[in-house]
């Protein structure tokens, strides 16, 4: 079945370290995108990319990173930078990059702490 | 820049009440927009979508309504379930931007015996 592996699926950290967190699709979707969830807020748009080699910031880019070296794999790297990186973090795919009216596909998320 | 509006929960129903969750939103072109749901641990799943004005998506007994001229996408089920508690976001995706949605906050639907 296609779909979005997030793994793993809860994630323990110390503070000052980094962590990376994983997300592969087999979707053959060309747009993939981070989010952040934390209560009361919604969700919150970290970084996206359209294709492969690029990658845009979105609203809360600050503390992290990403990159996309494989169609299938956008991994998001959570830095020591980040003030308050305890959250729910979603990945998501969508076909595009010309595609407005396609549906995001997400992964089951992973759960951060940071203490 | 856009932005979607949600009604605050959460929203508490007996099972087999009437369910309308608000959505309205602001933005500068003719967006596509969604109705996605979300189970507690797990990430958010389709629910339904319009594209255009005055197009209705529907999916398992939910129904949303795309009005152009009062900005709003309001989720509608006539009969609840215990099943369908879950939290609810509405979203907006921009035409020609071809890449971000945008999310409203969420609305927590409770449904009880």
């Amino acid at each position: 079945d296609g779909g979005i592996t997030q793994s793993p699926k809860y994630l323990f950290r110390k503070e000052g370290q980094n962590v990376t967190l994983s997300c592969e699709q087999n979707l053959n979707h060309d747009a993939m995108y981070w989010y952040r969830q934390d209560p009361g807020q919604g969700l919150r748009l970290i970084y996206y990319s359209q294709i492969v080699n690029d990658f845009q910031k979105g609203d809360i880019a600050e503390g992290y990173s990403v990159s996309r070296e494989k169609k299938e794999s956008f991994p998001l790297t959570v830095t020591s930078a980040q003030k308050n990186p305890t959250a729910f973090y979603l990945c998501a795919s969508r076909e595009g990059p010309q595609v407005n009216n396609s549906p995001l596909h997400f992964g089951n998320g992973t759960r951060l702490t940071v203490t | 820049g856009d932005s979607v509006t949600q009604m605050e929960g959460p929203v508490t129903l007996s099972e087999e009440a009437f369910l309308t969750i608000n959505c309205t939103y602001t933005a500068t072109g003719y967006p596509s927009l969604f109705w996605y749901v979300q189970y507690p641990g797990e990430g958010l799943q389709l629910l339904l979508k319009a594209t255009k004005a005055d197009d209705k998506g529907s999916n398992k007994g939910f129904e949303a309504t795309y009005r152009k001229e009062t900005t709003s996408f309001h989720l509608e089920k006539g009969s609840v379930q215990v099943s369908d508690s879950a939290v609810y976001f509405c979203a907006l995706s921009e035409t020609g931007t071809a890449s971000k949605l945008t999310f409203g906050t969420g609305t927590r639907l409770q449904v009880t015996l």
